[in-house]
C-alpha cells in the first residue's frame, strides 16, 4: 500500500495553462505539505495544512492555490503556468498533534512539472 | 530564520570506503535534526533523526550525532555500498508562529558510489 501518493507523476503543459496536482495519504496523519524541488535539488516548503486548515503559507505566488477537502487529501492548483514553475513538486504528511506527535514527514514520489 | 548548511557534492567514493557528509545548522531554539535520503526518481525517505543534544540517530549503517556545541549533525557510514548512491538532505524542524513545525532543508549532497 502506498502511504503518500501523488497524481500525475509527470505533467507537461504550456505556459498560461491551469493545472492541478493531487495528493492522498493513508497514514492517518493530520498534517500535509507541498514542497517544490528545483533543478538543483533545492527543496522548499510551500504550504502546510493541519486538519484541513492552512498553517504554513510561504512566499508563494497567489497563482498557487492549495485545497484540502479532508485531512487525507491535499491538492495543488496552479493558474497561468510560467516557465519558472517547472520543478518537481512533493507532497508529504506527518502527525503533528495528539498523543503521537513525531514531526517525521513521509513524502510522496513527486510530480515532475514541465512548462514549455 | 533557521538554516542548514551541508557540504556540496558530488561525493564520489569506491565501495567499502568511509563516508562523512558534513551538516551544520543555525537555530534559535532546540530543533530536532534529520537526515533524509532521495534515491533516483523517488521522494525523500527519513534515514535517521535526533531530537536532543548528544542523541545519536542510526539506521542502515548510517549514524549522526546531535552536537549542540558545534551545531552539527554530520552523517557517517563506515563502509558504503553502490546502493547508497543517492542525494542526502540534512534538515531541522523549525517552529513557526502557528505553533506547528516545518522542516528546513539543506541543499542536498549527492553521493556516488562506484564498484
Amino acid at each position: 500500500d502506498t502511504a503518500v501518493s501523488q497524481t500525475p507523476k509527470y505533467l507537461v503543459t504550456q505556459m498560461g495553462n491551469d493545472k492541478s496536482i493531487k495528493c492522498e495519504q493513508n497514514l492517518g496523519h493530520d498534517t500535509m505539505y507541498w514542497y517544490k524541488q528545483d533543478s538543483k535539488k533545492f527543496l522548499k516548503i510551500m504550504f502546510s495544512y493541519n486538519n484541513k486548515e492552512l498553517i504554513i503559507n510561504e512566499t508563494v505566488p497567489n497563482r498557487f492555490s492549495p485545497k484540502s477537502p479532508d485531512k487525507a487529501h491535499l491538492n495543488l492548483h496552479i493558474n497561468s503556468l510560467e516557465l519558472g514553475d517547472s520543478a518537481v513538486y512533493f507532497c508529504a504528511s506527518s502527525q503533528e498533534s495528539g498523543t503521537t506527535v513525531s514531526y517525521e514527514q513521509y513524502f510522496g514520489p513527486g510530480t515532475r512539472l514541465t512548462v514549455t | 530564520g533557521d538554516s542548514v548548511t551541508q557540504m556540496e557534492g558530488p561525493v564520489t567514493l569506491s565501495e567499502e570506503a568511509c563516508l562523512t557528509i558534513n551538516c551544520t545548522y543555525t537555530a534559535t531554539g532546540y530543533p530536532s535534526l534529520f537526515w533524509y535520503v532521495q534515491y533516483p526518481g523517488e521522494g525523500l525517505q527519513l534515514l535517521l533523526k535526533a531530537t536532543k543534544a548528544d542523541d545519536k540517530g542510526s539506521n542502515k549503517g548510517f549514524e549522526a550525532t546531535y552536537r549542540k556545541e558545534t551545531t552539527s549533525f554530520h552523517l557517517e557510514k563506515g563502509s558504503v555500498q553502490v546502493s547508497d548512491s543517492a542525494v542526502y538532505f540534512c534538515a531541522l524542524s523549525d517552529l513557526v508562529n502557528t505553533g506547528f513545525q516545518k522542516l528546513v532543508f539543506g541543499t542536498g549532497t549527492r553521493l556516488l558510489v562506484s564498484p
